[in-house]
């Protein structure tokens, strides 16, 4: 089982360039979600999706944009890439939005934006 | 809005001993669940323990324990009979309960050291 797979694993930036983290799940989830980790800041959330068609914003998501249009893929899109967007990003699934379900996370991307 | 806090940048133990990483979280809600996810170099977020805020009894996962205190908003992990494979950063989550969508608030994380 491949389970929530990212795409880069790294990726470097020069400011103002846009590119797209991919997050695939084979699982047949209907939740996804991305998150951003920071040094001292632990996890935040950028947006998430309770199905295909469904998106939504989280905690931070400010310069990301997302778009859910099959249940498989999340990619999250950077508009104009920014120093303050040096992050390692993280994709999450579970089976629907249930409080009751775990969470599956990818390996993570690190993106730094010179 | 609730919070997260983990109080314990960095710890380290002994291999074969116990340790305790500590978490409280802030809410008004009733209804809500707490987390263990342990982090290892490779990155990967791994599930270590969950606990319904609704059961009184103590979430237990092989070597992996919590003390769940509702009244004082605190939620810590015990790790017993640590191994080096232990070591790693640990965070500590809350998700509402009652419906909300699966969205986790984490704390800041504990760096665990695991000495031979």
């Amino acid at each position: 089982n491949a389970g929530v797979t990212q795409t880069p694993k790294f990726q470097v930036l020069k400011t103002g360039q846009s590119m797209t983290l991919q997050c695939a799940q084979d699982m047949n989830h209907e939740y996804m979600s991305w998150y951003r980790q920071d040094p001292g800041m632990g996890l935040r959330l950028i947006h998430y999706s309770v199905g295909a068609g469904i998106t939504d914003q989280g905690e931070v998501p400010n310069g990301y944009n997302v778009s859910r249009s099959t249940t498989e893929d999340f990619p999250l899109r950077l508009l104009s890439a920014a120093p303050s967007q040096t992050s390692v990003y993280f994709c999450a699934s579970s089976y629907d939005e249930s409080t009751n379900e775990k969470l599956f996370f990818g390996s993570g991307t690190q993106l730094s934006v010179l | 809005a609730q919070t997260v806090t983990q109080s314990q940048p960095e710890m380290s133990v002994q291999e074969a001993e116990t340790v305790t990483l500590s978490c409280t979280y802030d809410t008004s809600e009733s209804d809500y669940y707490l987390f263990w996810y342990k982090q290892p170099p490779s990155r990967q977020m791994i599930l270590v323990i969950r606990q319904e805020a609704y059961k009184q009894q103590n979430a237990t996962e092989n070597r992996f324990s919590v003390n769940f205190q509702k009244a004082a908003k605190s939620f810590s992990l015990k790790i017993s009979d640590s191994q080096l494979g232990d070591a790693a950063m640990y965070f500590c989550a809350y998700r509402r309960g009652g419906g909300a969508t699966n969205k986790l608030i984490f704390g800041t994380g504990t760096l665990l050291a695991v000495q031979p």
